[in-house]
C-alpha cells in the first residue's frame, strides 16, 4: 500500500532561519504530492499541492518540489516567522476512486522570535 | 465561514458506552471522511464515503461504524467505546471522481474514554 516517510520530528529555528522538510513516498499510482499545515486546535489545511514531479507548489512563501527518480519530496522557505510555528504533514495522494490520502506522521516547527 | 464543522468539540465518555461523533459539510462535496490523530500516527482513516448512503471501511475502521444520511451529514459512531478509542478526531469532505483531490478539515473533536 502507500506509505509516506516524515524524516523530522520536530524542527527549531530562531526567525529568518531557513526551512528544510523532507519526506519520501511509495506508491503504485501516479502520485500527487500535498503539504498540509495543522496550527493548535485546527484541523489540517492545505499549504501546498505538487500534481508534477519537478514542478514547483508555491503559497505563502513556501515552496514544494517533488523528484520522482528519488521518491522524495520537501517542504522549504527561506526566511520563516514566529508565526509559521505548527505542524506540517507531508501527505500522498493517490489515484484510488475515493481520493485516499496518506499522511506522514508530521514535523513540529518551533520558531523562537 | 466555516464549511466543515464537527460536534461535539470536546467529550468525555466511559468505557462500553456508546458514543457518536457528528460532521457537516456545506462543500456540497460527495465524498467524506473520518480520522483520527495520535501522537506519532498522523492521521489514519477509519471510514469514508462515496455520497449519502454509502459508508466505507478505512484503514483501522475496528470498534467504529460510519452513517452517512445525507449529503451534508457524516457521523462516526463508538458502539462501544474503550479507552485506546482516547484520540482526537477529524472530518474531512473532498471532491469526488477521479483525480487526487485535496481534502478539506473540521476543527476537530477531542474524546476521551475513560
Amino acid at each position: 500500500g502507500d506509505s509516506v516517510t516524515q524524516m523530522q520530528g520536530q524542527v527549531t529555528l530562531s526567525e529568518d532561519d531557513f526551512l528544510f522538510i523532507n519526506c519520501t513516498y511509495s506508491t503504485t499510482w501516479y502520485p500527487t504530492l500535498f503539504w498540509y499545515v495543522q496550527y493548535p486546535g485546527e484541523g489540517p489545511q492545505l499549504l501546498l499541492k505538487v500534481t508534477t514531479a519537478n514542478n514547483k507548489g508555491i503559497s505563502r512563501g513556501f515552496e514544494a518540489t517533488y523528484d520522482k527518480g528519488t521518491t522524495s519530496f520537501h517542504l522549504q522557505k527561506a526566511s520563516v516567522q514566529e508565526s509559521d510555528s505548527a505542524v506540517y504533514y507531508c501527505v500522498l495522494g493517490a489515484d484510488s476512486g475515493y481520493n485516499k490520502l496518506t499522511f506522514g506522521k508530521g514535523t513540529v516547527l518551533l520558531v523562537s522570535p | 465561514e466555516a464549511a466543515v464543522t464537527q460536534s461535539p468539540r470536546n467529550k468525555v465518555a466511559v468505557t462500553g458506552g456508546k458514543v457518536t461523533l457528528s460532521c457537516n459539510q456545506t462543500n456540497n462535496h460527495n465524498n467524506m471522511y473520518w480520522y483520527r490523530q495520535d501522537t506519532g500516527h498522523g492521521l489514519r482513516l477509519i471510514h469514508y464515503s462515496y455520497g449519502a448512503g454509502s459508508t466505507e471501511k478505512g484503514d483501522i475502521p475496528d470498534g467504529y461504524k460510519a452513517s452517512r444520511p445525507s449529503q451534508e451529514n457524516f457521523s462516526l459512531i463508538l458502539e462501544l467505546a474503550t479507552p485506546s478509542q482516547t484520540s482526537v478526531y477529524f472530518c474531512a469532505s473532498g471532491d469526488g471522481g477521479q483525480g487526487r483531490k485535496e481534502q478539506y478539515f473540521g476543527p476537530g473533536t477531542r474524546l476521551t474514554v475513560l
